[in-house]
């Protein structure tokens, strides 16, 4: 089971650079890491997946090391509407039901 | 098409009844899962199905959770006996296969009383 660990909360100023980083020591090869951002009253988005190194979109940048057991998402200059619920989800297409599973996520509040 | 839709958005169920939860996926997806979401709790998958063959995960936690297809991209979650605990958002999600990301519907907000 490829627990993930995230801080529970961060604030960051408008503009600035910000980088959540998620803890996955038990990932597996066949693994994927993707990350969701939730809004209160919705579901969760999809923002960025990647399996090694680094990956880029228009919305973020996901940095994965070699050894694969963090991984880091980097949101640009962010704005208030960037204040959300961020989500790692470790998985594969051979992940079983019972190990999918979104933890607490960390709770991003931008300030003005 | 659309993205996911689930009905109905907020449901309140005296103790003990049964609820049915509707969700509607994007068409072509074939994996469709539930998970319930509880504050400060993140959120656990109850069941998942692939394409026409559900695959129940019912066992979690009880078997009073169950999941319908009827139709490749239409699910009923089926919880009975609602206990308390119970109170919970569901939500609904698919995606074009099993790894793959997933699109979520808003949830539906459940309260047992």
């Amino acid at each position: 089971l490829a627990k993930t660990t995230q801080p529970i909360s961060m604030d960051s100023y408008e503009g600035q650079e910000v980088n959540i980083t998620c803890s996955h020591n038990n990932i597996a090869t066949n693994d994927y890491i993707t990350w969701y951002q939730q809004f209160p009253s919705q579901g969760p988005r999809f923002i960025i997946q990647g399996y090694k190194t680094k990956v880029t979109n228009e919305v973020a940048s996901l940095f994965i090391p070699a050894d694969r057991k963090s991984s880091t998402l980097s949101l640009p200059r962010v704005s208030l509407s960037d204040t959300a619920v961020y989500y790692c989800l470790v998985a594969s297409d051979q992940t079983g039901a019972n190990n999918l599973f979104f933890g607490t996520g960390t709770r991003l509040t931008v300030i003005p | 098409g659309a993205g996911v839709s689930q009905s109905p958005r907020y449901k309140v169920a005296k103790r003990g009844r049964d609820v049915a939860l509707r969700c509607d996926s994007i068409s072509g997806h074939v994996t469709l899962y539930w998970y319930r979401q509880t504050l400060g709790q993140g959120s656990e998958v109850l069941t998942y199905s692939q394409s026409d063959a559900q695959r129940d995960k019912s066992g979690r936690p009880s078997g009073r959770f169950s999941a319908e297809r009827p139709e490749r991209s239409v699910s009923t979650l089926k919880i009975q006996r609602t206990e308390q605990g119970d109170s919970a958002v569901y939500l609904c999600a698919s995606s074009r296969d099993r790894g793959y990301e997933q699109y979520f519907g808003p949830g539906t907000r459940l309260t047992v009383t």
